[in-house]
């Protein structure tokens, strides 16, 4: 099974709101990955986590603040965003190690929208 | 700072002709990837291209690897309509770190027309 799942599928918010995106893996995976995809552009690294710490961070502005909770959780919280953040948000995750090993496979993805 | 160009960018091809994509990026590397992405969906892996002329296909898909030159091709043979959809490259652009950093290429849209 190489699913990631990705909840909600779209989500609609305000600049004042507060809201989560979560993404789940039962691979046995202990990478994860949060990008963006604005439309008809590639996907944009966020944040890594590996074996549930964070590994990388893209200059991410503070107003994104990912949480692993465990090896199969990822979340990422939403806070005073702007319409421009408006994008496809994807999560992956990937064994790890071995390197050589280390597909990402990535999950469906949330459609967020700042209004 | 790693850099990976695609190309061509739009492509649009008739049924039952070849075609290549290439995939050209600027610093060493030893893992590539190929991803497909259909519009409004998720992205699915199609290769990983470990060493030097390394070459994987699927179906009617092959893909290839030169690390001298830091390219790589993505070849479509007799081409068919579900073929359509966005191809990305993605290069692995860490070494000391578990899990991989991927930087993607601009994506090359591909329509297939009968």
């Amino acid at each position: 099974d190489t699913e990631v799942t990705q909840t909600p599928k779209h989500l609609v918010m305000g600049m004042t709101n507060k809201k989560s995106l979560k993404c789940e893996q039962h691979m046995g995976h202990r990478a994860m990955y949060w990008y963006k995809q604005k439309a008809k552009k590639p996907p944009e690294l966020m944040f890594v986590y590996s074996y549930e710490k964070l590994s990388i961070n893209e200059s991410v502005p503070s107003r994104f603040s990912p949480e692993c909770p465990n090896s199969s959780l990822l979340n990422l919280h939403l806070h005073a965003l702007q319409p421009e953040d408006s994008a496809l948000y994807l999560c992956a995750s990937s064994q790890g190690l071995p390197r050589w090993a280390d597909t990402q496979y990535f999950g469906p993805g949330t459609r967020l929208t700042v209004l | 700072e790693l850099k990976v160009e695609q190309n061509p960018l739009f492509l649009s091809m008739q049924e039952g002709k070849n075609y290549t994509i290439y995939c050209n990026y600027s610093t060493t590397s030893d893992r590539l990837y190929w991803y497909r992405q259909d519009p409004g969906k998720s992205l699915e892996s199609l290769f990983v291209l470990l060493s030097n002329g390394a070459v994987k296909q699927e179906g009617r898909l092959m893909a290839s690897l030169d690390t001298k030159a830091r390219l790589s091709t993505l070849h479509i043979t007799a081409a068919v309509h579900d073929l359509s959809a966005t191809y990305f490259c993605a290069v692995d652009g860490t070494k000391e770190t578990s899990g991989s950093r991927l930087t993607f290429g601009e994506g090359t849209q591909l329509t297939v027309n009968p």
